[in-house]
């Protein structure tokens, strides 16, 4: 059990386009994901934290008209990335985790690049 | 604020050598994770430690926590290749119950 999907895995897109990225629990019900973006060689950056018909709560730095998070249900979690820039190019991973306290499931991240 | 520091950085050794990577907190640990990650893919979740001194095991992967809570370490016996990747330890936020901080990993690599 715990299983977090994410889709898509692999993703190109023109310089100011918006790219839409999807976390799903797939065999248990999530109320808070968590979105991380990672740069190569280096750790876990968490972006933004979201619980279940509430707004996100995003980390200091990161721009929340630029990534925008909907948690519309218990089971999924939604990223855009407006307007994207060749900087936005990353490795973008969610996780997932049940009730408060509880270990986090990870997906298996969505890699974007930006033209 | 709190940090995590790993140590090594990075590890290469001959399969079937024991190894141990180290995990330290600048402040009490109230739950250490740690996770396991393959070159560009999402994380696996391998332990978590909440008391001092617990210690779990899994398959060849033990982890530990200290007595202090402030440091903790993952023991592989017998590295196979398999168990290459990067392993990654997350501790949860003093201040914050649901948000962990991450250690830069540990990029192992097991040579046949």
């Amino acid at each position: 059990g715990a299983v977090v999907s994410q889709h898509p895995s692999w993703v190109i897109c023109k310089s100011g386009t918006s790219v839409k990225i999807e976390c799903r629990s797939l065999d248990f019900q999530a109320t808070t994901m968590f979105w991380y973006r990672q740069f190569p060689k280096q750790s876990l950056m968490l972006m933004a934290t979201s619980n279940e018909g509430s707004k996100a709560t995003y980390e200091q730095g990161v721009e929340k008209d630029k990534f925008l998070i909907n948690h519309a249900s218990l089971t999924l979690s939604t990223l855009t990335v407006t307007s994207a820039h060749p900087e936005d190019s990353s490795f973008y991973i969610c996780s997932a985790s049940k009730v408060v306290k509880e270990t986090q499931y990870f997906g298996p991240g969505t890699r974007l690049l930006v033209l | 604020s709190q940090e995590l520091e790993q140590s090594p950085q990075s590890l290469i050794v001959q399969e079937g050598k024991n190894l141990t990577i180290n995990c330290t907190s600048s402040k009490t640990l109230y739950g250490l994770y740690w996770y396991k990650q393959k070159y560009g893919e999402g994380l696996i979740f391998l332990m978590m430690l909440q008391k001092g001194g617990e210690e779990k095991s899994h398959e060849k992967i033990t982890a530990k926590l200290d007595e202090k809570k402030q440091q903790s370490s993952l023991h592989i016996t017998a590295s196979q290749p398999s168990h290459a990747g990067i392993y990654l330890c997350g501790a949860e936020n003093a201040g914050n119950n649901r948000k962990l901080i991450w250690g830069l990993g540990t990029s192992l690599a097991v040579n046949p």
